[in-house]
């Protein structure tokens, strides 16, 4: 079955304590994005990834990172996580950026920073 | 920054009803596309409609794209109790295909 998988989808921790959350396609799609949404700002890009070892911010990408090592992975890293990271995340995978444009997405990761 | 806007904010109809909503962007765009979002899920892809398109169809969905105004529309008919969930429209930008989400529509549909 076609899918993006996110884990963890639920995750409370404590300011400035280091956490990934992983996402993987098995789609064999080149394009991939994590997008936050929080309540009345719609979803709000925080890096994307055109293929492999390639990877740009989107419109609020301070406080996150990247990376992009296999075509099937893009795991989110919060390396010192604070309140206002506290949103509901969401990978998602595209076979190409915009062009076809169809996005698949995860089932979203809801995170909670203290 | 966020490219389309939905309106309304919120919708409630009864079982049975017509559900419409708007969409309206400020640049050019390559396409427009419709996704939905139910309660705490992930969004699920509705429709795309290309900038050369006026109108698409598929199933209860009828989408309309007018790009003198930058504006589409999304119509449900017959609505269902299934269809309760956010709606929310995605642009491409022409020049560098950046897809932008508006901030939704929440449909409830009464029993």
């Amino acid at each position: 079955e076609a899918q993006v998988t996110q884990n963890p989808r639920y995750l409370i921790t404590v300011t400035g304590k280091k956490l990934t959350v992983t996402c993987s396609q098995n789609m064999n799609h080149e394009y991939m994005s994590w997008y936050r949404q929080d309540p009345g700002l719609g979803l709000r890009q925080i890096y994307y990834s055109m293929n492999v070892e390639v990877t740009d911010k989107g419109d609020v990408p301070e406080g996150y990172k990247v990376s992009r090592k296999e075509k099937r992975n893009f795991p989110l890293i919060l390396e010192s996580p604070s309140p206002n990271q506290t949103s509901l995340y969401f990978c998602a995978s595209s076979i190409n950026r915009g062009k076809t444009g169809e996005l698949f997405f995860g089932e979203g990761s809801r995170l909670t920073v203290l | 920054s966020q490219q389309g806007e939905e309106d309304p904010q919120a919708l409630s109809i009864q079982e049975g009803e017509n559900a419409t909503m708007n969409c309206s962007y400020k640049t050019s765009i390559n396409n427009l596309q419709w996704y939905r979002q139910n309660s705490g899920r992930g969004l699920v892809h509705l429709i795309l409609i290309r900038s050369n398109e006026r109108e698409k169809h598929s199933g209860r969905l009828r989408v309309t794209l007018d790009t003198s105004k930058k504006s589409s529309s999304l119509l449900i008919t017959a609505s269902r109790a299934a269809d309760t969930a956010s709606y929310f429209c995605a642009t491409t930008r022409s020049n560098d295909y950046k897809l932008s989400f508006g901030a939704g529509t929440t449909v409830t549909v009464r029993a």
